[in-house]
């Protein structure tokens, strides 16, 4: 099945920008969707199809996707936007059709 | 505002079953896919089951394939996801989520989750 690989961690000082990378085969190819989720919270999309924002998600968050990395940007990092961010895939060719990265939490310092 | 309230967790033996319901306001409850997701104490998220607006076609992921059954009312805007043969490593948040794309047959992507329901299957 296809896998998507997340760093554990990300540690920005507030004020910095902070890049969170997925790496998959040939991801640049697919479709990548992120989620922001906070303790004791459900997910919430904050950015799909790459580079989309949903309404209501800041302009600080941006997103890329090409080769085997896609990345998840977020601009002028404030303490509100600590939390754990999972990206996500549709690959038809896998088992299980809908893919989640192993998650990364962003620590501001 | 679109809400989704996911009901019917709890508590549960190896070997039991439960049925877990999700009930969706503010949107045309028929016109979008649903999935349900899981979340295991301390771990990511898990993508389970989708089934489209009209309720076919299904899809399930390979862990619980077999053991559940997700279906939809309509008429009551209300998911249900029939799990039996319960396992200790099926105990998670699930949370049910909407498709982003309207009258899609397949939805790639999940913009509304709800709040989850614990299960928990213990011996």
């Amino acid at each position: 099945s296809y896998v998507l690989t997340q760093p554990p961690s990300v540690s920005v000082a507030p004020g910095e920008t902070a890049r969170i990378t997925c790496g998959g085969n040939n991801i640049g190819s697919k479709s990548v969707h992120w989620y922001q989720q906070k303790p004791g919270q459900a997910p919430v999309l904050v950015i799909y199809y790459d580079s989309d924002r949903p309404s209501g998600i800041p302009e600080r968050f941006s997103g890329s996707n090409s080769g085997n990395t896609a990345t998840l940007t977020i601009s002028r990092v404030e303490a509100g936007d600590e939390a754990g961010y999972y990206c996500q895939v549709w690959e038809d060719r896998s088992s299980d059709l809908w893919v989640f990265g192993g998650g990364t939490k962003l620590t501001v310092l | 505002e679109v809400q989704l309230l996911e009901s019917g967790g709890g508590l549960v033996q190896p070997g039991g079953s439960l049925r877990l319901s999700c009930a969706a306001s503010g949107f045309t409850f028929n016109n979008y896919a649903m999935s349900w997701v899981r979340q295991a104490p301390g771990k990511g998220l898990e993508w389970v089951s989708f089934i489209s607006g009209s309720g076919r076609p299904t899809y399930y992921a390979d862990s619980v394939k077999g053991r559940f059954t997700l279906s939809r009312d309509n008429s009551k805007k209300t998911l249900y996801l029939q799990m039996n043969s319960l396992r200790a490593e099926d105990t998670a948040v699930y949370y049910c989520a909407k498709g982003w794309e309207e009258m899609a047959t397949i939805s790639r992507v999940f913009d509304i989750w709800g709040q989850g329901t614990m299960v928990t299957v213990f011996s």
